[in-house]
């Protein structure tokens, strides 16, 4: 099945700066990869996805990637604020259809340095 | 809005104690979701329904059991519940199996098994 790998686990940046979260992913069959961003005390929501047939997508200061011959994809974050610091987590699915499922990376603990 | 709502956020129980923990979407979506989240594994799907009265195991259903009698509450039970499954619980709805369609979370229970 498939497996989501992310890197890293925790990331410090300095406001201002970017960030940059990266999965790999086994299935050369998943097509749709979403981003999810969950703050202090909430469940998570989705910030962004991305498509098999597009290689970038960008939401303001928020952009995705995608290599689908090496199998991964990329988070960016740029002009990064306080209000960024969170956990977020990449996930991987195949298809459509009523059992279709996401495999979720492992996290990555996002902090913005005042 | 989208509205997940879990019945508890914070529930300490006893080893060997049956525990149902409540989940309920008010946007009539097909699909729901019960993951567990712990720290460095990310969140890992329990069960799944993509109908009323249809389940679906996800990869670690082992000591968990799920009903959902009615398409807007997805319940998950434990029915003996041990140690090794203190950890978030995190519910989500899902509008149906296309590949797009977002999922949505709740903020969580953290169940506590002493």
């Amino acid at each position: 099945g498939e497996n989501v790998e992310q890197h890293p686990s925790t990331l410090s940046v300095q406001e201002g700066d970017s960030a940059v979260i990266k999965c790999t992913y086994s299935d050369s069959a998943s097509n749709y990869f979403p981003w999810y961003k969950q703050e202090l005390g909430k469940g998570p929501q989705l910030i962004i996805d991305i498509r098999s047939n597009v290689g970038e997508k960008k939401d303001q200061r928020i952009a995705v990637t995608l290599n689908k011959t090496a199998k991964h994809f990329s988070l960016h974050i740029t002009e990064t604020q306080p209000e960024d610091s969170a956990v977020y987590f990449c996930a991987a699915s195949r298809g459509g259809g009523a059992t279709n499922k996401l495999i979720f990376g492992t996290g990555t603990l996002l902090a913005v340095q005042p | 809005d989208v509205k997940v709502t879990q019945s508890s956020r914070y529930l300490v129980k006893r080893t060997g104690e049956k525990v149902f923990l409540e989940c309920v979407q008010d946007m009539d979506h097909e699909n729901m979701f019960w993951y567990r989240q712990d720290p460095g594994l990310g969140l890992r799907l329990i069960y799944f329904s993509y109908d009323v009265k249809m389940k679906e195991k996800g990869d670690i259903p082992e000591g968990y059991s799920v009903s959902r009698e009615k398409k807007e509450r997805f319940s998950l039970i434990l029915e003996s519940a041990s140690t090794n499954q203190t950890s978030m619980y995190l519910c989500a709805s899902r509008p149906s199996g296309r590949m797009e369609d977002t999922q949505y979370f709740g903020p969580g229970t953290r169940l506590t098994v002493l």
